[in-house]
């Protein structure tokens, strides 16, 4: 089956554009992350989405991220008034709930490489 | 709060030589740990995970990690290294409490570099 797909691939744009990053996860999966990887912090968390429950957020960097996910399927992250401290590489993630709850294997889309001039 | 730390960020080995990836980790539950690798430009990809069965954990492309209680260690080892090995490799940890996300805190990577 397909695994998790991104879009754009790859996204130049102009400090203080608004920007929208898309994630399509593996069919069936409930649980989606993002996260950012820049060469100066690493692999961050930024948030995650599980069913139709109240997103965590608490790995966003700034209020000018956000994240939605509709119909529990498709995300859209945005980042809006991009700084150049957002080049980064934004991956997706998405993961099977299990039985009791319990989550394990992440499967991650091949990121959004995100250079903003 | 839990955290990974990857002893160095470049690792260099011969072909055919003992591949050995250091990660500890701290966390005050029960962890889930993995380890991803990264080829270039592409996303992450699971090599394997401790989920809290066997101890000694078997991986994709040869590859095996030992979940370590007392050392809090999960180091990636694989007899002998082949030059497609070269990458970046992740170590991470998520908690496995079903109120919890699991999302994943990750290492700062270890970049493997195989010698001909």
């Amino acid at each position: 089956g397909a695994g998790v797909s991104q879009s754009p691939s790859n996204k130049v744009t102009e400090k203080g554009k608004d920007v929208e990053l898309r994630c399509d996860p593996i069919s069936g999966h409930t649980a989606l992350y993002w996260y950012r990887q820049s060469l100066g912090q690493g692999l961050e968390f930024l948030i995650y989405f599980q069913g139709n429950s109240a997103p965590d957020k608490s790995g966003l960097p700034s209020d000018r991220f956000s994240a939605e996910r509709t119909g529990g399927s498709v995300s859209t992250l945005t980042i809006q008034r991009t700084q150049q401290e957002d080049s980064a590489v934004y991956l997706c993630a998405s993961s099977p709930i299990l039985a009791g709850g319990s989550r394990e294997t992440q499967y991650f889309g091949p990121g959004t490489r995100l250079l903003v001039l | 709060a839990q955290s990974v730390t990857q002893l160095g960020s470049h690792v260099s080995v011969s072909e055919g030589a003992l591949v050995l990836l250091r990660c500890n980790y701290s966390s005050s539950v029960p962890p889930y740990l993995f380890w991803y690798v990264q080829y270039p430009n592409q996303g992450l990809q699971l090599l394997l995970k401790y989920t809290s069965a066997a101890t000694l954990v078997k991986g994709i492309n040869g590859f095996e990690a030992e979940f370590k209680k007392s050392e809090t260690s999960f180091h990636l080892t694989k007899p002998s290294a082949h030059m497609s090995d070269a990458a970046e490799y992740f170590c991470a940890v998520s908690d496995r409490g079903s109120s919890n996300t699991g999302k994943l805190i990750f290492g700062q990577g270890t970049t493997l570099q195989v010698k001909p």
